[in-house]
């Protein structure tokens, strides 16, 4: 079935690491976006793109940076990873050709904790 | 500039008792608007959405959503809830135009459903 799926679904780190989240996705659609949810806050976009050679910042894009490989992968990187990015992290599509509307589509999640 | 306001961040009701979730936007255009629900470990999954084809929109699971633009809300409905709706619930507003992209979501509610 045409999924969105993301690696690892659960991670533990320590502060100062590196580490890649990664997002793939058989849906065919053109536009992947990473989110990061927290408590209380709901989610918040880190990054966002369009298609390979159009990637943008979020609101809270500080710490992070991202890679689109092909149009089906977008991964996220914490270059030196801090406690407070401690957080699920969704990886989702949405497609342009279906519209304005611009349902996404959100994988299950990483559970992301830093020590 | 588009928000969400989720009234209540815990609802909790007895099964088959009425369900209402709140949700207010604010948008400076037409809005797109989304419920999305979460459970437990998992992804969000999409609920419903009004795409201003119609006031009153039905969705999956028995719930259904009214879009009201003189009172700026979009509020969910189920008449009788199940102990299977437990989940969070996200209520999401995209904007028109040229940043139909964005969703920008409500700070979620949990819904508990007591037997």
């Amino acid at each position: 079935d045409a999924d969105v799926t993301q690696t690892p679904r659960n991670r533990i780190t320590k502060t100062g690491k590196r580490i890649m989240l990664e997002c793939s996705q058989t849906k065919g659609h053109d536009r992947m976006y990473w989110y990061r949810q927290d408590p209380g806050l709901g989610l918040r976009l880190i990054y966002y793109s369009f298609d390979v050679k159009d990637i943008n910042k979020g609101e809270i894009s500080d710490g992070y940076s991202v890679s689109r490989q092909a149009q089906a992968k977008f991964s996220l990187s914490l270059e030196s990873a801090i406690p407070n990015q401690t957080a699920l992290y969704f990886c989702a599509t949405s497609d342009f050709n279906r519209g304005p509307y611009n349902e996404q589509f959100f994988g299950p999640g990483t559970r992301l904790t830093v020590l | 500039a588009q928000s969400v306001t989720q009234l209540g961040s815990h609802v909790s009701v007895s099964e088959g008792a009425l369900v209402l979730l709140r949700c207010n936007y604010s948008s400076s255009v037409p809005p797109y608007l989304f419920w999305y629900v979460q459970y437990p470990n998992q992804g969000l999954q999409l609920l419903l959405k009004y795409t201003s084809a119609a006031t009153l929109v039905k969705g999956i699971n028995g719930f259904e959503a009214e879009f009201k633009k003189s009172e700026t809300s979009f509020h969910l409905t189920k008449p009788s809830a199940h102990m299977s709706d437990a989940a969070e619930y996200f209520c999401a507003v995209s904007g028109g135009g040229g940043s139909n992209y964005k969703l920008t979501f409500g700070k979620g509610t949990l819904l508990t459903v007591n037997p």
